[in-house]
C-alpha cells in the first residue's frame, strides 16, 4: 500500500523569502508524484508532476520540485514566495491508472 | 477546453435525506473520479468510472454510489445523509492511460 506524509501542516514565511514543503512517501513499487494547490473555495489545481526522466522537475508560478528515490520524497520549493501564494498545498501519489493518495495537506501563509 | 465543471455548487440537507451530485468532465475525458475533502480525513478517494464502468472503488459505505452515464458525465449520490458526511466533494477527469488528474471546483454539501 501507498502512503504520503507532508511533514509539516502549516508553513509561515515572509514575502520574497525561499521556501520548501516537505513530502515523504511510501511505496514498494514506482509511483508517480504530484503536487497540487488547493486556494480557498476552489478545487485542486496541479502545480506539478513527476512520472519519469529528470529528477527535477519544473512545474508553473515559479514552484520546482525533486524526486528523490533513495529518500523517498518529493519536497516543493521556490525561492521566492508572493503574498498570492497562501493557499493549502497536497502531495499526492499513485501508480498507473489507480487513483490518487493525497497528504494531509501543508497550509503556506505568506505575509508581508 | 472547458474544464470540469460540478454542480451545484452549494448544497444544504438535512440528516436522512439523499443527495445527488453532478460533474462533466473534459471534453474527450472518458475517465471521472470523485474524493471528499473533509478536515479531519483529508482527502479521499470515493471511486472511478470509465466508460460507464466503475473501476476502482474506495473504502466507503454503500451509501455512496455513482454512475457514468454515455456522454461521461458522471453522478454521485448518497443516501441517508449524515452529518459526518459533510464535506467538500472532488470530481476530476483524465483521459486514460495518462496519469494527470483535472479537478473541478467541488460541491460543498452540508448536513444539519
Amino acid at each position: 500500500a501507498q502512503s504520503v506524509t507532508q511533514l509539516d501542516s502549516q508553513v509561515p514565511v515572509f514575502e520574497e523569502a525561499p521556501v520548501e514543503l516537505r513530502c515523504n512517501y511510501s511505496s514498494s513499487v514506482s509511483v508517480y508524484l504530484f503536487w497540487y494547490v488547493q486556494y480557498p473555495n476552489q478545487g485542486l489545481q496541479l502545480l506539478l508532476k513527476y512520472l519519469s526522466g529528470s529528477t527535477l522537475v519544473k512545474g508553473i508560478n515559479g514552484f520546482e520540485a525533486e524526486f528523490n528515490k533513495s529518500q523517498t520524497s518529493f519536497h516543493l520549493r521556490k525561492p521566492s514566495v508572493h503574498i498570492s501564494d497562501t493557499a493549502e498545498y497536497f502531495c499526492a501519489v499513485n501508480q498507473a491508472g489507480t487513483a490518487l493518495i493525497f497528504g494531509k495537506g501543508t497550509t503556506l501563509s505568506v505575509s508581508s | 477546453k472547458a474544464g470540469v465543471t460540478q454542480t451545484p455548487r452549494y448544497l444544504i440537507k438535512t440528516r436522512g435525506q439523499q443527495v445527488t451530485l453532478s460533474c462533466s468532465p473534459i471534453s474527450g475525458h472518458r475517465s471521472v473520479s470523485w474524493y471528499q475533502q473533509t478536515p479531519g480525513q483529508g482527502l479521499q478517494f470515493l471511486f472511478e468510472y470509465f466508460s460507464e464502468t466503475q473501476r476502482n472503488k474506495g473504502n466507503f459505505p454503500g451509501r455512496f454510489s455513482g454512475r457514468q452515464f454515455s456522454n461521461s458525465r458522471s453522478e454521485m449520490n448518497v443516501s441517508t445523509l449524515e452529518l459526518g458526511d459533510s464535506a467538500l466533494y472532488l470530481c476530476a477527469s483524465r483521459t486514460l492511460p495518462l496519469n494527470e488528474q483535472f479537478f473541478g471546483p467541488g460541491t460543498r454539501l452540508t448536513v444539519l
